[in-house]
């Protein structure tokens, strides 16, 4: 079983809400990851764990909220977010972090903010 | 800082043709890994290859091959004998090792569509 699955396929939220985006894998990779994906360009990492911990977090707004809560999940909690924070989102797995092992993507979440 | 550059915004082939795209990168790193990614509309993104840098020899798969040239820091993949199923978003990623950290540094990408 090679799959990342994300809930839900499609968001769409005011800017006072308070969401979840859910990821989930079952193949034991250690390594979870965030992006964020805008149309026609390519994604750009938010967030890395490894090992249930955070390891990389590039410089996200404080308004997308990560949380590893076992080594199977991964969700981003989002409040307060912006029209410009529209975009698809787009968990990965590996592996483990150290190494170079291949990031298998999740279809995405299409987040729409009004 | 790593960058990857895709020159090829968009490029279309007949089906059953072949068609390479083009990915130039920079970097000081020696040791390093270079990926191709492929990104079929509203599906999900797939790995299509990967070479490592110490290896001179071209990376394959199936109708898919890779030539890396490391001295000019390039890394163009060949799509053989296209099939529809290829048209997709093709993304060119590079990733230094050791101390990644997994970021994948992509390039801007090329849109292909394969027609009938």
């Amino acid at each position: 079983d090679t799959e990342v699955t994300q809930t839900p396929k499609h968001l769409v939220m005011g800017m006072t809400n308070k969401k979840s985006l859910k990821c989930e894998q079952h193949m034991g990779h250690r390594a979870m990851y965030w992006y964020k994906q805008k149309a026609k360009k390519p994604p750009e990492l938010m967030f890395v764990y490894s090992y249930e911990k955070l390891s990389i977090n590039e410089s996200v707004p404080s308004r997308f909220s990560p949380e590893c809560p076992n080594s199977s999940l991964l969700n981003l909690h989002l409040h307060a977010l912006q029209p410009e924070d529209s975009a698809l989102y787009l968990c990965a797995s590996s592996q483990e972090l150290a190494g170079i092992y291949e990031q298998y993507f999740g279809p995405g979440t299409r987040l729409t903010v009004t | 800082a790593q960058t990857v550059t895709q020159s090829q915004p968009e490029m279309s082939v007949q089906e059953a043709e072949t068609v390479t795209l083009s990915c130039t990168y920079d970097t000081s790193e020696n040791n390093y890994y270079l990926f191709w990614y492929k990104q079929p509309p509203s599906r999900q993104m797939i790995l299509v290859i990967r070479q490592e840098a110490y290896k001179q020899q071209n990376a394959t798969e199936n109708r898919f091959s890779v030539n890396f040239q490391k001295a000019a820091k390039s890394f163009s993949l060949k799509i053989s004998d296209s099939q529809l199923g290829d048209t997709a978003m093709y993304f060119c990623a590079f990733m230094k090792s050791p101390g990644s950290q997994g970021n994948l540094i992509f390039g801007k990408g090329t849109k292909l569509s394969v027609k009938p």
